[in-house]
C-alpha cells in the first residue's frame, strides 16, 4: 500500500531561520512521483515540485531545496531564510506509476514568526 | 499549466439537500480528479473521472453519495447528495498537466458547510 508520513504536525520558526519539513513515503512501485504542495491560509493549493523516482538529484529553487533519498524513502523540503509569507500548510504527496491518483500526507503546518 | 475554476466557491446548505459543484478547465485533459479536504485534515481522493466512462471511486466513497459527470474534456461536476454536517469540507477539482508532465493542478476549491 502507498503511504506518506509527515511526522511534524506543526512547526514554528522565527523569521530568517532555516526549516526542514520531513516526508517519508512507502510504495512497492519502482517508478513513482513525489510532490510538494503549499496551502496558504487562503486555501488554494500551490504546486511546488515534482520528482520522479529515477532522479535523486537534489533540487534548489531560490530559498527552497529538496533532498530526495531513496535509501531512506524520504523527500525532505528545506526553506532557507524563512519569511512570514512561507506560513502555510505543506503537503508531501506520492503518485503511482499509472498516475491515476496522488496520495497526500497529513501535512505540516509551518508558522513563521516575525 | 492548467487554469481551473470551480463553482460555487462556497455554500451553506441544509441537511438532506444536494449540491452540485462544477469544475471547468481551460484546456482539454484526459483525467480529472475530485478530492475532499475535511477541516484541518489532508486531502482525500474521492474519485477519478475520465471522459466517456464511469468515474472510479476510492474506498469509502460511493456513486450514490457522490455522483460525478464528465461530459467533455474540459468540464466535470461532483454532486454531494443527501448532505449531513459530516460532509462539511472543501471539495477540490484537480487535473494532470496537459503535457504529460505529471504535474497536478488544483482548482480553488468549494467550501461547503452543512447545517
Amino acid at each position: 500500500a502507498q503511504k506518506v508520513t509527515q511526522a511534524q504536525t506543526e512547526i514554528s520558526v522565527v523569521e530568517k531561520e532555516d526549516v526542514t519539513l520531513d516526508c517519508v513515503y512507502e510504495t512497492r512501485d519502482t517508478t513513482y512521483y513525489l510532490f510538494w504542495y503549499k496551502q496558504p491560509p487562503s486555501g488554494e493549493l500551490v504546486f511546488l515540485i515534482r520528482r520522479n523516482s529515477f532522479d535523486e538529484q537534489n533540487e534548489i529553487s531560490g530559498r527552497y531545496s529538496w533532498n530526495f533519498q531513496k535509501s531512506t524513502s524520504s523527500f525532505n523540503f528545506t526553506i532557507t531564510a524563512s519569511q512570514v509569507v512561507d506560513s502555510a500548510v505543506y503537503f508531501c504527496a506520492l503518485g503511482g506509476t499509472s498516475y491515476d491518483k496522488v496520495i497526500f500526507g497529513p501535512g505540516t503546518s509551518l508558522s513563521v514568526i516575525p | 499549466s492548467a487554469v481551473i475554476s470551480q463553482k460555487p466557491s462556497r455554500d451553506i446548505c441544509q441537511r438532506g439537500t444536494s449540491l452540485t459543484i462544477q469544475c471547468q478547465v481551460d484546456s482539454q485533459v484526459t483525467m480529472m480528479f475530485w478530492y475532499r479536504q475535511q477541516p484541518g485534515q489532508s486531502l482525500t481522493l474521492i474519485a477519478t473521472a475520465n471522459q466517456g466512462s464511469e468515474a472510479t471511486y476510492e474506498s469509502g466513497f460511493v456513486i450514490d453519495k457522490f455522483p460525478i459527470s464528465r461530459p467533455n474534456l474540459t468540464f466535470s461536476t461532483l454532486t454531494v447528495s443527501n448532505m449531513s454536517p459530516e460532509d462539511s469540507s472543501i471539495y477540490l477539482c484537480s487535473v494532470e498537466g496537459g503535457d504529460r508532465s505529471y504535474e497536478q493542478y488544483f482548482g480553488p476549491g468549494t467550501r461547503l458547510t452543512v447545517t
